[in-house]
């Protein structure tokens, strides 16, 4: 069972717009509004930062949001800050299996 | 608060057993499906069973059906997980993680518990 794609790094000054991909198929992020992220700093537990490919739990800053277009999602985080240096992954439903992850992202604040 | 906290981890031989536990507080543990996730160290993150409020649906990843068994007493707020014939691929930190309770995804998770697989 293959995980969906992520870019391995990304990068920004603090401020700055980033945007992390999620690619999938037509099983999982084309087909289903199921798309989660997930923020883990190192050491951590992961965090919940948007369910539903776009709805942010309460607490969660609002310069995190998130996008689906065909069969890649995309979280996007607005004026970059040094707490947001962390590992990112995706979610989402799959047909053949109720979940899959992402292979991760790494922001680096520089 | 919600606090769900692992236990059980350790290091075993191939071929051997192992049977975590999560204990649960914070929340109507008996409202909500509860996962295990599970990370390699330095890896990524693979979700690996999933179970329904009262224990009358269980899913898992191909890899580990027929060899993990997951439970829950709804009773004691607990969810265990049930590790047999276990392989060098299953070591990796072991998370509970609740369910959304109205969509697909996890809300809250434990601070994990990490079992390791070598002779």
């Amino acid at each position: 069972q293959s995980a969906l794609t992520q870019p391995a790094s990304v990068s920004g000054s603090p401020g700055q717009s980033i945007t992390i991909s999620c690619a999938g198929t037509s099983s999982d992020v084309g087909s289903y509004n199921y798309v989660s992220w997930f923020q883990q700093h190192p050491g951590k537990a992961p965090k919940l930062m948007i369910y539903d490919v776009s709805n942010r739990p309460s607490g969660v800053s609002n310069r995190f949001s998130g996008s689906k277009s065909g069969n890649t999602a995309s979280l996007t985080i607005s004026g970059l800050q040094a707490e947001d240096e962390a590992d990112y992954y995706c979610g989402s439903k799959r047909s053949s299996t109720p979940y899959v992850f992402g292979t991760g992202t790494k922001v680096t604040v520089l | 608060e919600v606090r769900l906290v692992e236990s059980g981890g350790g290091l075993v031989q191939p071929g051997g057993s192992l049977r975590l536990s999560c204990e649960a507080s914070g929340f109507t543990f008996s409202g909500y499906w509860i996962n295990w996730v599970r990370q390699t160290p330095g890896k990524g993150l693979e979700w690996v069973a999933t179970i329904n409020q009262r224990g009358s649906e269980k899913y898992y990843v191909d890899s580990v059906k027929g060899r993990f068994t997951i439970s829950r007493d709804n009773a004691r707020n607990s969810l265990s997980l049930q590790m047999n014939s276990l392989r060098a691929e299953d070591m990796a930190v072991y998370y509970c993680a609740r369910g959304l309770s109205t969509t697909v995804g996890f809300d809250y998770w434990g601070q994990g518990t990490l079992v390791t697989v070598s002779s």
